[in-house]
């Protein structure tokens, strides 16, 4: 059974620095991996998808990567911003579409 | 291109009331998923749904939770009697099923404060 483990639970760093996210599974047998970005009192908006035969993927100031063997993702965030506030999950897309999120992590940047 | 839609967005019932949620997914999104988000802890799987068949329901509790998608596309799910431990916000999520790599999209969620 997939386990997802997001460590640290929360995250607080002050504006312009860069930060590194995790997101560890236990079943390396995923089709692809996904970041999602949480807003108080919001649903979740899909920030990056990385394919299981990616090694990585970026969007803007983000960065994901997946390391299938060591059974770890990263999300990168770079030159961080107040508005990058907010809970960061990481879910594994597995077969018969069977899908197990992380716990989150939740990020406050301070100005 | 419109994306998943719930509502309400929020209820407050009382504690052996019923309530119902409502999802409309995006056009031509054969999987759709329920998913239980308790406050500060991760999204759990409550159903998922193939068209209008059921997937994978093992996390629903079936005494006081259901759910359906009749025509395959927008889809209900009830609570009846409410507890209070059922406060949570419920998302709505759906994907393609063209290949194994989509992005899977979620509504704003209905948020639900059993009193």
């Amino acid at each position: 059974k997939q386990e997802v483990t997001q460590i640290p639970a929360a995250l607080s760093v002050p504006e312009g620095e860069n930060l590194v996210l995790n997101c560890s599974f236990t079943d390396s047998a995923i089709y692809n991996l996904q970041w999602f970005r949480q807003d108080p009192g919001k649903g979740l908006t899909s920030l990056l998808l990385i394919q299981s035969s990616q090694r990585e993927q970026t969007s803007g100031r983000l960065n994901a990567s997946l390391d299938k063997s060591s059974g770890r993702s990263t999300l990168y965030i770079a030159a961080s911003q107040p508005g990058d506030s907010a809970t960061y999950l990481c879910l594994t897309v597995q077969g018969a579409q069977k899908l197990v999120f992380g716990q989150g992590t939740r990020l406050t940047i301070n100005p | 291109e419109a994306g998943v839609a719930q509502s309400p967005r929020y209820k407050i019932i009382e504690k052996r009331q019923s309530v119902a949620f409502w999802c409309n997914p995006i056009s031509g999104h054969a999987t759709l998923y329920w998913y239980q988000q308790i406050l500060g802890q991760g999204p759990k799987l409550l159903i998922q749904f193939q068209n209008n068949g059921v997937v994978d329901d093992s996390q629903l509790p079936k005494d006081r939770f259901s759910a359906e998608r009749l025509k395959g596309v927008d889809s209900t799910l009830k609570i009846q009697p409410a507890k209070l431990e059922d406060s949570a916000v419920y998302l709505c999520a759906s994907r393609t099923n063209r290949g194994t790599g989509n992005t899977i999209y979620f509504g704003e969620g209905s948020w639900l404060t059993v009193v």
